[in-house]
C-alpha cells in the first residue's frame, strides 16, 4: 500500500521559534519521490521540494531544511526562526517511481500557525 | 506566464444540476490531475490523464466525469450523481520533477 501520514494536525508556535513538521510514508517501491507543498489561505499549492529515494542528503534552503531518512521512512520538514508568513497548511506527498502516471499521494496536511 | 488556470474561482450549484470546472495549462505537460479537498482533509485524487484522449479513475471518481480532447485542457464535470459535491477542487499538471497546481475552484451546493 502507498500511504503518507502527517500525524500533526495543527501546530502553533510563536514567531522566531523553530518548528518541525513530520511526514512518514509507506511504499514497497525502491524508486519513489517525496514532495512538500505549502498551501496558503489563497488555496493554491506551492511546491517546496522534491527528493528522490536514492538521495538521502539533507537539504537546506534558507530557513527551510528537510531530513530524509529511509530507515524510518520519514521526510521531515523544519522551519528555522519561523515567521508569521509561514502560517499555512503544509502537505507531504509521495509519488511512486514505478508508476508512470506520476500520481501524487498526499498526507492529510499539517496546519501551522505562527503567532507574532 | 506559464501555469495552470482554473475557472471559475467560486461556483454554486443547485441540487440535481451538472456543473463543469475548467482547467487549462500552457506548460506542455502530458499528465493532468483533478483533486478534491474537504475542510481539514488532504487531497484525494478524482481522475488523472497521462495523454490526450486517455484518462483513468482515481480514488473517488464516482459522480464525476472528465475529458481530455486537447493537451492543454482537462475539464471536470460534477454530475448530479455526486451526493456531496461541496468541496475545494484543485487541478494539477506534472512533468517528471514536480506538479503545478491551479488556484482551485470552490464548489458549493445550494
Amino acid at each position: 500500500a502507498q500511504k503518507v501520514t502527517q500525524a500533526q494536525t495543527e501546530i502553533s508556535v510563536v514567531e522566531k521559534e523553530d518548528v518541525t513538521l513530520d511526514c512518514v510514508y509507506e511504499t514497497r517501491d525502491t524508486t519513489y519521490y517525496l514532495f512538500w507543498y505549502k498551501q496558503p489561505p489563497s488555496g493554491e499549492l506551492v511546491f517546496l521540494i522534491r527528493r528522490n529515494s536514492f538521495d538521502e542528503q539533507n537539504e537546506i534552503s534558507g530557513r527551510y531544511s528537510w531530513n530524509f531518512q529511509k530507515s524510518t521512512s520519514s521526510f521531515n520538514f523544519t522551519i528555522t526562526a519561523s515567521q508569521v508568513v509561514d502560517s499555512a497548511v503544509y502537505f507531504c506527498a509521495l509519488s511512486p517511481g514505478g508508476d508512470s502516471s506520476y500520481k501524487l499521494i498526499f498526507g492529510s496536511g499539517t496546519r501551522l500557525l505562527v503567532r507574532p | 506566464d506559464g501555469g495552470i488556470t482554473q475557472s471559475p474561482k467560486y461556483l454554486f450549484r443547485k441540487e440535481g444540476q451538472n456543473v463543469t470546472l475548467s482547467c487549462e495549462q500552457n506548460l506542455n505537460h502530458d499528465a493532468m490531475y483533478w483533486y478534491r479537498q474537504d475542510p481539514g482533509q488532504g487531497l484525494r485524487l478524482i481522475y488523472y490523464s497521462q495523454i490526450v484522449n486517455d484518462f483513468q479513475k482515481g480514488d473517488i471518481a464516482e459522480g464525476y466525469s472528465v475529458s481530455r480532447e486537447k493537451k492543454e485542457s482537462f475539464p471536470l464535470t460534477v454530475t448530479s450523481a455526486q451526493k456531496n459535491p461541496t468541496a475545494f477542487y484543485l487541478c494539477a499538471s506534472r512533468n517528471d520533477r514536480e506538479a503545478f497546481f491551479g488556484q482551485g475552484t470552490r464548489l458549493t451546493v445550494v
